[in-house]
């Protein structure tokens, strides 16, 4: 079974740029969460989504951030305009179940340098 | 304000001996905690869970024991394999008012030496 698919795995650019990062939640599952890794702060929730639709985004951290959920097998989290602060591992996670305990399964993350 | 906290930041260990990774929380309305296992370029893979009305969940070596009025965990390995080096993260969510976040710890670096 194919895991939590993201893309692009490596991702450069220059103070400004817009960044998208791109997200494939493990088919069937029903809550997508976008984390945002960095040394300080360590593994931070940004937004997460439920059945399509944005529950909590109170850890974004400012407007330069929004994410999209337009169907069951595609998020984006996007980063307009960038900024050398936001240079971190972005990872996405899918769950199943609507228990309040199910499992995150994470994708390998996205490696995002704004220089 | 960190609700999950992880103080050792790396611990070694020699093969085949025991490995202790411990995690402290603060909100008492936790009522299940996970570990996740993290390896350099991979995200962050699942390896075992425990919910509040359990002290403890074993799945061969891996143990995971619950201090529910320490606000304390541990997840023990016995024995330890050099394959265990990794970054552990201790999670814990609440699943009441349908919450599915989870709040995790900085992780502790285990390294394993054969």
């Amino acid at each position: 079974d194919a895991g939590v698919i993201q893309s692009p795995r490596h991702e450069v650019t220059e103070m400004g740029q817009e960044v998208t990062l791109r997200c494939k939640p493990i088919s069937g599952h029903n809550s997508l969460f976008w984390y945002r890794q960095t040394m300080m702060r360590g593994l931070e929730l940004l937004i997460y989504f439920n059945n399509n639709v944005p529950i909590d985004d109170s850890g974004m951290p400012e407007d330069r951030f929004s994410a999209k959920m337009p169907n069951a097998s595609f998020s984006t989290l996007k980063i307009q305009p960038s900024e050398p602060r936001d240079s971190a591992v972005y990872f996405c996670a899918s769950s199943l179940g609507d228990r309040g305990q199910e499992t995150q399964y994470f994708g390998p993350g996205t490696r995002l340098l704004v220089l | 304000d960190q609700q999950v906290k992880q103080n050792s930041p790396s611990l070694s260990v020699q093969e085949g001996r025991i490995s202790i990774l411990n995690c402290d929380y603060t909100n008492s309305m936790f009522d299940y905690f996970l570990w996740y296992k993290k390896y350099p370029a991979e995200g962050p893979t699942f390896l075992i869970s425990i919910s509040s009305i359990k002290d403890k969940n074993e799945d061969g070596r891996f143990t995971v024991f619950l201090n529910k009025s320490a606000k304390h965990l541990s997840l023990h390995i016995v024995p330890s394999q050099p394959g265990d080096s990794a970054v552990y993260f201790c999670a814990a969510g609440s699943s009441g008012a349908g919450s599915y976040q989870l709040t995790f710890g900085k992780g502790t670096k285990l390294s394993v030496i054969p």
